[in-house]
């Protein structure tokens, strides 16, 4: 069955880095492109980014242009964000998620999410 | 960016009633490029409706959607206690991908 777990999430000060991670299973991943939706406490959802099956082409929301990179390794099944000066406003949970019809996709399976809190 | 307003907020039913949820856009979508998704608290969306009527793997058919152009419609013929919790619109024919506020299905 198909499985994506996000890890690398956590507490961080405004300002620094942080990368998330998404491991892929139960499905050819090299062939899908990946998304990443983020949803602050008790809000609706959000677009982050998108990236093509083979990492070529790349696509992010206003909030993520110019601190965010999605990237991806084939070879190990991984989805990457890095996220890098981070905001207050950019707490929240960040799912990975699947395109199967690419860039302009419905998402049909998602992550159980991770946490992301940006705070002094 | 194309904006999706939700309509109600909150919708307020009774197990075994038919809910209807609205989603307008402030520009046509294709309809090959609309969703809807429900999220209950502590879990992650689940796809139900793509291509504005399509039914997801595994979603019963008491769940329908339909329309064009501005104006799409999520129905549930007869609510299950299951089926209390937030649906999501999405369009994603225009860059960038844009979701609805959200209505909340309670349970009255």
């Amino acid at each position: 069955q198909v499985q994506l777990v996000e890890s690398g999430g956590g507490v961080v000060q405004p300002g620094r880095s942080l990368r998330l991670s998404c491991a892929a299973s139960g499905f050819a991943f090299s062939g899908y492109a990946m998304h990443w939706v983020r949803q602050a406490p008790g809000n609706g959802l959000e677009w982050v980014a998108v990236i093509s099956s083979d990492g070529s082409n790349k696509y992010y929301g206003d909030s993520a242009k110019g601190r965010f990179t999605i990237s991806r390794d084939n070879s190990k099944n991984t989805l990457y964000l890095q996220m890098n000066s981070l905001r207050a406003e950019d707490t929240a949970i960040y799912y990975c998620s699947r395109g199967p019809r690419g860039y302009d996709s419905h998402l049909d399976y998602w992550g159980q999410g991770m946490l992301v809190t940006v705070s002094s | 960016e194309i904006v999706l307003t939700q309509s109600p907020g909150t919708l307020s039913l009774s197990p075994g009633e038919r809910a209807t949820l609205s989603c307008r856009a402030s520009q046509s979508v294709d309809s090959s490029y609309f969703a809807w998704y429900q999220q209950k608290p502590g879990q992650a969306p689940r796809l139900l409706i793509y291509g504005a009527s399509s039914r997801a793997t595994g979603i019963p058919d008491r769940f329908s959607g339909s329309g064009s152009g501005t104006d799409f419609t999520l129905s549930i013929s007869r609510l299950e206690p299951e089926d209390f919790a937030v649906y999501y619109c999405q369009q994603y024919g225009r860059s960038p991908v844009t979701f609805g506020g959200g209505t909340k299905v309670e349970i009255k």
